[in-house]
């Protein structure tokens, strides 16, 4: 299994409040990404990020940021959170974008709600 | 966009032979995944198809027709354990950040496998 932790596992919060979750990986590899899952949508993508301090907007980033200041470290934060934002998130590394190198490894997931 | 469609649901028998299929429509396909997904766990990778063909993975065997937009998850021998949600992901070119590939998942076909 490929190395990928995230932090809290587990979370409850109120509207309004701000959460920070963290994924962490001991793989070196260069891509990481931010997906939500829900009931009847799947895996969404919220951000990547393809190198320290380099990241991008996904399908549904509206109401999230994110950072990476190390190789090993993707943050993602909701700044005020919202009931909406009730989720499953996962975290997913990549070696590259090409070929089979870009098969995407998922992390444990955290579970969050926001009352 | 993208536009992945796979069944919601499907039962079959220990021990017998289940196809999975999915169909796509996108611009800039580049290879299509298939995950594994147990309740209340992250998705794990099972194969990957990028050229038309079968490709074939102990009791997992993954085709794709690039020409129809169309794949399936062939898995024989089923075993109650393969109860799990099976996750069709296709790669296709991402017009912003790096220009990378990004995943575009499909709803995911919950299996159960009964005795």
């Amino acid at each position: 299994d490929a190395g990928i932790t995230q932090s809290p596992r587990h979370k409850v919060t109120e509207t309004g409040t701000p959460v920070t979750l963290r994924c962490h990986q001991t793989e070196n590899h260069r891509y990481m990404y931010w997906y939500r899952q829900d009931p009847g949508h799947g895996l969404r993508l919220i951000h990547y990020s393809y190198g320290v301090k380099d990241t991008d907007k996904g399908e549904v980033s509206d109401g999230y940021s994110v950072s990476r200041s190390k190789t090993e470290d993707f943050l993602l934060t909701l700044e005020s959170a919202t009931s909406s934002q009730t989720s499953v998130y996962f975290c997913a590394i990549s070696e590259s974008t090409g070929g089979s190198a870009n098969t995407q490894y998922f992390g444990p997931g955290t579970r969050l709600l926001v009352l | 966009g993208q536009n992945i469609d796979q069944p919601t649901e499907m039962t079959a028998t220990e021990g017998a032979i289940v196809q999975i299929n999915c169909t796509y429509q996108t611009s800039g396909f580049n290879g299509l995944f298939w995950y594994q997904q147990h309740a209340g766990e992250a998705p794990t990778f099972l194969s990957y198809n990028v050229l038309d063909g079968l490709e074939e993975k102990g009791r997992f065997s993954s085709f794709l027709s690039r020409s129809k937009g169309y794949s399936y998850l062939l898995l024989k021998e089923l075993q109650m354990k393969d109860s799990a949600s099976y996750l069709c992901a296709v790669r296709a070119r991402s017009y912003s950040g790096a220009g990378s590939y990004q995943l575009t998942f499909g709803k995911g076909t919950k299996l159960s496998v009964i005795p």
